[in-house]
Parts: structure tokens; sequence; C-alpha cells
């Protein structure tokens, strides 16, 4: 139990253009989640943490209109780069913190990641 | 302020022979807290994590760590590696407030044979 994936898992995308990440909650309701950011061999950066049907809460220092978070339902939140330019390629990893049985609400459970590469 | 720190960037071992990975915290409150490991370009994964109870936790592949108040301490032990357990590990403390969880720098691990 308690996985989340993540599409698409690797994305080439050109300067100027939007890309869409999804991250899903497959078996149990997600109440928060979570998107990091990790450079190559460094550890992850936390971005936003996203709560259902509420505004993202984003962390000092990111972009709030570049990296658009939307946490439409209990089981999906979508991260949308715009206008992507090199410098924002990156490995996006989500994660989901649910409740219900199977899960521990201090555990947060993690997505397979996505690699962004803006050309 | 709370933090983790691992304070190996990398450590390299022989294959079969024992493996501790170090970490410290700084946290105010009783922390909840996690070992992963990442394998290049793949997501974390789970390797065991501590709540309450037991200090000494046991985890998949072998793994094992202790908690240790005293020393802020949650240590990753393996009694003998394996040239598959090449990774980053993270160790990682989960806020109470908000469900966040903070990240150390991680250590590389490597595995000579």
């Amino acid at each position: 139990g308690a996985v989340v994936s993540q599409h698409p898992s690797r994305v080439i995308c050109k300067s100027g253009t939007s890309v869409k990440i999804e991250c899903r909650s497959l078996d149990f309701q997600a109440t928060t989640m979570f998107w990091y950011r990790q450079f190559p061999k460094k550890s992850l950066m936390l971005m936003a943490t996203s709560n259902e049907g509420s505004k993202a809460t984003y962390e000092q220092g990111v972009e709030k209109d570049k990296f658009l978070i939307n946490h439409a339902s209990l089981t999906l939140s979508t991260l949308t780069v715009t206008s992507a330019h090199p410098e924002d390629s990156s490995f996006y990893i989500c994660s989901a913190v649910g409740g219900g049985s199977g899960t521990h609400p201090y555990e947060q459970y993690f997505g397979p990641g996505t690699r962004l590469t803006v050309t | 302020a709370q933090s983790v720190t691992q304070p190996d960037i990398h450590i390299t071992v022989s294959e079969g022979a024992s493996l501790e990975l170090r970490c410290n915290y700084s946290y105010g409150a009783t922390p909840y807290l996690f070992w992963y490991v990442q394998s290049p370009g793949q997501g974390l994964q789970l390797l065991l994590k501590y709540f309450s109870g037991d200090t000494l936790v046991q985890g998949i592949k072998g793994f094992e760590a202790e908690f240790k108040r005293s020393q802020s301490s949650f240590n990753l032990r393996k009694p003998s590696v394996h040239w598959s357990d090449a990774a980053e590990y993270f160790c990682a403390v989960g806020i109470t407030g908000g469900f966040k969880t903070i990240f150390g720098a991680g250590t590389r691990l490597f595995v000579k044979a």
C-alpha cells in the first residue's frame, strides 16, 4: 500500500514552454503533498507544500509564479513549470502524506521522480 | 532551528565489511526519524523509520538504526555490505507541525570488491 506515482518519468522541453508534472496517490487519500527539487549530487530541497483545495505554501526563494502547484483532489497534485529555462532542469520529486489504513500521518510516501531537461 | 547533519559526504567500504552511516539531528521535540536510499536517477526508498518505542529499529535489506536521544543521533548500520548497497543514503527528520520532512545532505556509499 501507500504508492505514489509521477508522470512523466522524464520530459524534455524547449526553453520558454511550460511543462506539467503529475503526482498521484494510488491507494490512499493524500491530505498533503510536497514537491521537492533535487540538483545533481545534492539533497532534496522542499519547494512547496500543497493541501487539497487550498493554495500551496511555497518555501522561501521559490517563485510561485514559475512553479504552479494545483492540488485539485485528494489523489492528485500537479506541478507546472511555466516558461521553463535551462536552469529549471532538475529532478523533481513529489511525496504525499495520507490518512486511513496503511499510512502514518507523519510518514511521507515518495514518487519515483521526474527528470526535466530544458533545452 | 531544525536540522539534520550527515557528517560524511561519502564513504567507501569493502564488500562484506560492516557499515555505519552517521546522522545527527537538531529538533526540540521527540523526532520522527527516517533513513532513505536513492540509487542514481531513482526516487527515494524508505529503509526504516522510528516513531516511538524500541530505539533499535530494523529495516529492509538488512539495515538497522539506533535512536540515541542523549546524542541526538540516528545512525544506520549494516553488518555486511553488498555491492548492490552502493547508493546515496539520506537521513531525515519529520517535523510534527505541518508534516514537513527535513533531509540531511546525504552520504554516498561506495562498495569496493
